[in-house]
């Protein structure tokens, strides 16, 4: 049962485009998203996260939406860089008290320069 | 200020054979998490740990598999009698408090591999 999806394994982007990654879940108690980074053979790196009181969350060139109606969620990067070039996953967590991360599937994004 | 450290990077074993994946969390920190990742597919919670305490071990297999976080030392997430199913990269994180939905940080990974 994959509680958090991110549906497109892939994205492709022109270097200085706006990169959109997806993000969607079926479980309403969710009420705390991130996204991580993570380059192959190393560790998820935390990028920016969202508490879901918010429906936005900017920092730098990344900017985290929420739509808790929808369940969804989506990370804007712009402009996109070469160095961005990574796997993205959207995380989630429940309620207070329950710490584990619940991760979807990733995104491989590739920034074509 | 160094960050999660996981040890070792590597690890190949034989059927039948214990792993131990060792995880010194971040200075400051005392809240482990275990995280396994199979091929191609995202990483799935087994485990969270404060110092000598298991606090959720809900994603943890119910045999062969046990983690600890003792009072001196780093974590470790043990593997007896390895299947080749057990072959998978294994992540650690780390935070400094349960509040306030701290960030968790991640270590590189051990990536363990069973003949």
């Amino acid at each position: 049962d994959q509680q958090v999806k991110q549906n497109s394994p892939s994205l492709s982007v022109q270097e200085g485009r706006i990169s959109i990654l997806n993000c969607d879940y079926t479980n309403s108690m969710f009420d705390y998203f991130l996204w991580y980074k993570k380059y192959p053979a190393e560790g998820p790196t935390f990028l920016i996260s969202i508490s879901s009181i918010k429906d936005k969350n900017e920092d730098g060139r990344f900017t985290v939406f929420l739509n808790k109606s929808a369940k969804h969620l989506s990370l804007h990067i712009v402009p996109s860089q070469p160095g961005d070039s990574a796997v993205y996953f959207c995380a989630a967590i429940f309620n207070f008290g329950n710490e584990k991360l619940t991760f979807g599937t990733g995104t491989r994004l590739t920034i074509i320069p | 200020n160094a960050g999660v450290m996981q040890n070792p990077r590597h690890l190949v074993r034989r059927r039948g054979q214990e792993a131990r994946l060792r995880c010194s969390p971040m200075k400051g920190h005392s809240h482990v998490y275990w995280y396994r990742q199979l091929p191609e597919e995202g990483l799935k919670f087994m485990v969270y740990l404060q110092k000598e305490n298991i606090i959720d071990e809900s994603g943890m297999p119910k045999e062969r598999f046990s983690a600890e976080f003792p009072k001196e030392g780093p974590s470790i997430l043990r593997i007896q009698q390895v299947v080749r199913g057990d072959s998978a990269a294994y992540f650690c994180a780390s935070s400094f408090d349960r509040l306030a939905k701290n960030i968790q940080y991640f270590g590189a990974g051990t990536r363990l591999s069973v003949l």
